[in-house]
């Protein structure tokens, strides 16, 4: 039972254009949604989060949107640069049921120049 | 200032053989995991601890036992190696701010012959 799914696994996109990047969630009792980066042999690393109770946060080329009505939310980057390749994995957030994280399967973003 | 440092980065064990997977974080964060990452799968939670002395199950707990007797360590024992448990492990830590997300190693990639 899938709480959190990614469902494209792999995206393209050229250089300088748009990428959004699509989770899905089932739960409503999750608090935080989060975007992590993973480049090959590291660690995830933290991207931008954004609270249950908001529809939008930015943070320079990147910004999250969140449609709770939907139980959808979306990472778009703009302008997408070739250093953006990586694994882009969703995650949401029990913070009631000890700060657990749960993730998404992952979507390979490939920026080409 | 390390962050979350893991040992050892790669590691071979024959079915049965048991191993201790090491994590330890120097950011003074409460809450810890353990994850493991396998191919379309994303990261699933094994076990967590939101402070020293108390730890829980998360979603994929068999065959794995932890314990968090400070907050710096957080050890993840495998207790019989099986070829299922072949995977990348990664240790995390936060501490649990609102939107603050975790922190990871950079990982263990673990191989059961």
């Amino acid at each position: 039972d899938q709480q959190v799914k990614q469902n494209s696994p792999s995206l393209s996109v050229q250089e300088g254009r748009i990428s959004i990047l699509n989770c899905d969630y089932t739960n409503s009792m999750f608090d935080y949604f989060l975007w992590y980066k993973k480049y090959p042999a590291e660690g995830p690393t933290f991207l931008i989060s954004i609270s249950s109770i908001k529809d939008k946060n930015e943070d320079g080329r990147f910004t999250v949107f969140l449609n709770k009505s939907a139980k959808h939310l979306s990472l778009h980057i703009v302008p997408s640069q070739p250093g953006d390749s990586a694994v882009y994995f969703c995650a949401a957030r029990y913070m009631e049921y000890g700060n657990k994280l749960v993730f998404g399967a992952g979507t390979i973003l490939r920026v080409k120049s | 200032n390390a962050g979350v440092t893991q040992t050892p980065k790669f590691q071979v064990l024959k079915t049965g053989q048991s191993m201790t997977l090491q994590c330890a974080q120097d950011m003074n964060h409460e809450y810890m995991s353990w994850y493991r990452q396998d191919p379309g799968m994303g990261l699933r939670l094994i076990h967590y601890s939101v402070g020293a002395g108390i730890t829980d199950q998360g979603e994929v707990p068999n065959g794995y036992n932890v314990s968090r007797s400070t907050t710096e360590d957080f050890p993840l024992r495998l207790l019989s190696a099986a070829p299922s448990q072949t995977s990348v492990y990664f240790c995390a830590s936060s501490p649990g701010t609102v939107g603050g997300g975790y922190t990871f190693g950079s990982g263990t990639r673990l191989t059961v012959v």
